[in-house]
């Protein structure tokens, strides 16, 4: 149990819907991220959300919505994703955004797009 | 371009022999270097880091090297055992941005 929780954890879902992913931690931690594993690929960063600001939007295209209302939740928003999109889905959170924070990472979302 | 490589994705060890695993970076601003370990299922948990003022540190049966001259680091598990079978990936972080950048993993198998 690393304190960081995802839901759910399999989502299969067609190119037409709308569905969220949901991120909460329990660390007290400041600052929270998006991460996606696709198959034989590095673990890509999406966002990274410092005290609930987004600091960072690595190029994702707007068919990911990111939210974080507060410090220990993070939403994924997901609509008219592509099949490409079917990957692992990892939350994590740090102490700060600083040089070299351990991160924390959830269990994953591990998503299909049908 | 990848910045940081794991050129081995898997090997495998029998048990109580040593684990050496490798990573090599393009970026010679990377000055912190940390390993992840990843069990099926799971989210990485983070299992060893070192900054780049080291070239070695421990912590119980882990070992990391880091070798800055020739851009590599490598993380020594010995002796390993069959609950070390996972995926690791090794991150970088430094120069211009704080975020991490990882390589592609090395799936680890520890026979009995």
């Amino acid at each position: 149990e690393t304190g960081v929780t995802q839901t759910p954890r399999h989502l299969v879902m067609g190119m037409t819907n709308k569905k969220s992913l949901k991120c909460e931690q329990h660390l007290g931690h400041n600052a929270m991220y998006w991460y996606k594993q696709s198959a034989k690929k590095p673990l890509e960063l999406m966002f990274v959300y410092s005290l609930e600001e987004r600091v960072e939007n690595n190029s994702v295209p707007s068919r990911f919505s990111p939210e974080c209302p507060n410090s220990s939740h993070l939403f994924l928003h997901l609509h008219t994703l592509q099949p490409e999109d079917s990957a692992l889905y990892l939350c994590a959170s740090s102490e700060t955004t600083g040089r070299g924070e351990k991160l924390f990472f959830g269990s994953g979302t591990q998503l299909s797009v049908l | 371009d990848q910045q940081v490589k794991q050129n081995s994705p898997s090997l495998s060890v029998q048990e109580g022999r040593i684990s050496i695993l490798n990573c090599d970076y393009t970026n010679s601003m990377f000055d912190y270097f940390l390993w992840y370990k990843k069990y099926p299922a799971e989210g990485p948990t983070f299992l060893i880091s070192i900054s780049s003022i080291k070239d070695k540190n421990e912590d119980g049966r882990f070992t990391v090297f880091l070798n800055k001259s020739a851009k590599h680091l490598s993380l020594h598990i010995v002796p390993s055992q069959p609950g070390d079978s996972a995926v690791y990936f090794c991150a970088a972080s430094g120069g211009s941005g704080d975020k991490l950048t990882f390589g592609t993993g090395t799936r680890l198998a520890v026979r009995p």
